[in-house]
């Protein structure tokens, strides 16, 4: 079966312009989870689907993120306008209920 | 306090070295833990869940202390390969929420 896969696999943008990146889980997943790492610290989540439904954003760390998840297949995660400290890797991982996570390869995403 | 902790090592043993690392979390309530293994600039990718009862893969054992609220890794044997960050995952009740520890660096040297 195929595997989490994310686009891109590395973005560079200047600060104040906007990116999305994308998210494509393993098909039958109901979960999609949203995960970001910034230099030297831990991996910190960001936010949880269900299907189409938002379980949990409270890792979200302010109004410039927007994800969506429409239909509850593929979902994007939109940064608009894009900050310094918004640099990391973000990573997408799909699961069934319950059961561990499986992460893509991680967008890696650099403002200047 | 983190949600989950780990010694961030590095942690250099030489290749057929028995290696173990431990990984704290602070909520009694979590349900579900894991083992991921993550090298450099690429995905955690699952190593192992972790079970009540202990569980041992090939050359890698995992084992569960509630009480302590601790879980551990044991590796033997080491080879070159298993050179890579270890990070130790627990989720929340309901499995809404899964907290990464730091993870921990393992180096095995010839």
């Amino acid at each position: 079966e195929a595997g989490v896969t994310q686009f891109p696999s590395h973005s560079v943008i200047e600060k104040g312009q906007t990116v999305t990146l994308r998210c494509d889980p393993i098909s039958g997943h109901d979960n999609l989870y949203w995960y970001r790492r910034v230099m030297g610290k831990e991996i910190k989540f960001l936010l949880h689907f269900v299907k189409e439904s938002k379980q949990d954003e409270s890792g979200m760390p302010n109004n410039r993120f927007l994800a969506e998840r429409t239909g509850g297949t593929y979902s994007t995660l939109k940064v608009q306008p894009a900050e310094l400290e918004d640099s990391g890797v973000y990573f997408c991982a799909s699961s069934r209920t319950g059961q561990p996570q499986h992460f893509g390869d991680g967008t890696r995403l650099s403002i200047l | 306090r983190k949600e989950v902790e780990q010694d961030p090592g590095p942690f250099n043993v030489p290749e057929g070295a028995t290696v173990a690392f431990n990984c704290t979390y602070s909520n009694s309530a979590s349900q579900s833990f894991f083992w991921y293994r993550q090298d450099c600039r690429k995905e955690p990718k699952l190593l192992m869940s972790v079970y009540s009862s202990g569980n041992e893969d090939g050359r890698f054992t995992a084992q569960l202390n509630r009480a302590s609220q601790y879980i551990s890794l044991l590796i033997r044997d080491s080879k070159l390969s298993d050179s890579a960050t270890y990070l130790c995952v627990v989720n929340s009740i309901n499995f809404n929420k899964f907290y990464f520890g730091s993870g921990t660096k393992l180096n095995v040297k010839p």
